[in-house]
């Protein structure tokens, strides 16, 4: 079955730098790919939309700026969260499909805690 | 009001219950409904996808669609500990379109 790859798993990072996310899909062809933020007991919030080859589409209320996503290739795509502060700290989780998948396979998640 | 409404329980049942889960939705452009069951700290995992109303049967898992009351249930017959989980309701308007998912909704199954 289709498998998606995310990485790092949890990371560590210091108020003010940068942390780069990595979603791959390692056994098909992704031509879409979203980026979801999950809260503790919440469910999933999508922050963006991305197309190989284009640029992403950003939820309202979702800072472009800050939230960085590059989907260069059709197996991957990054979230690069800039100048991240504790209010970043969250669980981040990408899924990838086709134009013709309508169950999404989602990645493992990457738990970021900003210290 | 959410597009998507889920009882975040938390539901704890005994070991061989039979478990519904539901969900209810306002927005009638809605065609895809899928149920995601989450572990703690991992990625959703999908569980069943039906398109527009009627069922669907996998193993012990049962989703049905009621377009007209903009409901649907996830069913799961013979509860096992190993289904303690979060579920998610999530619907799309269509292939390659995102998901809005519901709450979730904590499920224990005890021994």
């Amino acid at each position: 079955g289709a498998v998606v790859s995310q990485h790092p798993s949890w990371v560590i990072c210091k108020s003010g730098t940068s942390v780069k996310i990595e979603c791959r899909s390692l056994d098909f062809q992704a031509t879409t790919m979203f980026w979801y933020r999950q809260f503790p007991k919440q469910s999933l919030m999508l922050m963006a939309t991305s197309n190989e080859g284009s640029k992403a589409t950003y939820e309202q209320g979702v800072e472009k700026d800050k939230f960085l996503i590059n989907h260069a290739s059709l197996t991957l795509s990054t979230l690069t969260v800039t100048s991240a502060h504790p209010e970043d700290s969250s669980f981040y989780i990408c899924s990838a499909g086709t134009a013709n998948n309508y169950g999404y396979t989602f990645g493992s998640g990457t738990r970021l805690t900003v210290v | 009001q959410k597009e998507v409404e889920q009882d975040p329980g938390p539901l704890s049942v005994p070991e061989g219950a039979i478990v519904s889960l539901n969900c209810t939705y306002s927005n009638s452009a809605f065609q895809y409904f899928m149920w995601y069951r989450q572990y703690s700290r991992k990625g959703p995992e999908l569980l069943m996808y039906t398109y527009s109303s009627g069922n669907k049967e996998d193993g012990r898992f049962t989703a049905q669609v009621d377009k007209s009351s903009k409901y649907i249930s996830l069913f799961i017959r013979d509860s096992q500990p190993s289904d303690s989980a979060t579920y998610l309701c999530a619907m799309s308007e269509g292939g390659g379109n995102k998901l809005t998912f519901g709450t979730g909704t904590q499920l224990k199954v005890e021994l």
